[in-house]
């Protein structure tokens, strides 16, 4: 009976790092979507996921953004050399299924902080 | 294309009070809408949402929201405001569309309650 869980919930990296973010979510989802919320802004799309198929990147800001499901569960967002524009609150969502429009469930986030 | 703009960045009541956070949408699609809460260093829960069914929706905590097609409008009140009330709201609209089941966030209203 979990809900959406990501991992690590704070991370501080130095400019120009690589980070993974994790997201696990709930059993039996098949949507998956990646989130990027700046401080004091509304969410934003980065990409989603049905099963393990990236059916939309759209929302990547750069190609330093990488996001994979490589068995249709749990899902890695990674940012390459990080910069300061990069740190924001990184949040999961995962919906049961992509044929009508369902609430999706969030993760409590990871908050990025990038020096 | 779908947005929505939530006409107020902050909103204060007296605890006991009505609530009323103003959304309105725009959509390509007949939109689905939603309502979530984001309470601090919390994961973003689900208020309510509007499928297309009943135009009047209740949802959890005593609130509701009204879809007004003609004024293109969901907004989400309480007839008596409780300090736990306090937080960030969110106006969501969704649709099926090229882009699936993606979300698109307002820039949010934040809720004080005052004692």
């Amino acid at each position: 009976g979990a809900g959406v869980s990501q991992s690590p919930r704070y991370k501080v990296a130095k400019r120009g790092q690589d980070v993974a973010l994790r997201c696990d979510p709930i059993s039996g989802h098949v949507s998956l979507f990646w989130y990027q919320q700046a401080l004091g802004q509304g969410p934003e799309f980065l990409t989603y996921f049905q099963n393990e198929a990236q059916l939309d990147k759209s929302g990547l800001p750069s190609d330093r953004f990488f996001a994979e499901r490589p068995e249709g569960s749990v899902s890695t967002l990674k940012i390459q050399r990080t910069q300061q524009e990069d740190s924001a609150v990184y949040l999961c969502a995962s919906s049961f299924s992509q044929r009508e429009v369902n609430e999706q469930f969030f993760g409590p986030g990871t908050r990025l902080t990038v020096l | 294309a779908q947005s929505v703009t939530q006409l107020d960045s902050h909103v204060s009541v007296s605890e006991g009070t009505p609530v009323l956070l103003r959304c309105n949408y725009s959509s390509s699609y007949s939109p689905s809408l939603f309502w979530y809460v984001q309470h601090p260093n919390k994961g973003l829960q689900l208020l309510l949402k509007y499928t297309s069914a009943a135009t009047l929706v209740k949802g959890i905590n005593g609130f509701e929201a009204e879809f007004k097609k003609s004024e293109t409008s969901f907004h989400l009140t309480k007839p008596s405001a409780h300090m736990s009330d306090a937080a960030e709201y969110f106006c969501v609209v969704s649709g099926l569309g090229n882009t699936g089941n993606q979300f698109y966030f307002g820039t949010g209203t934040s809720l004080t309650v005052i004692p």
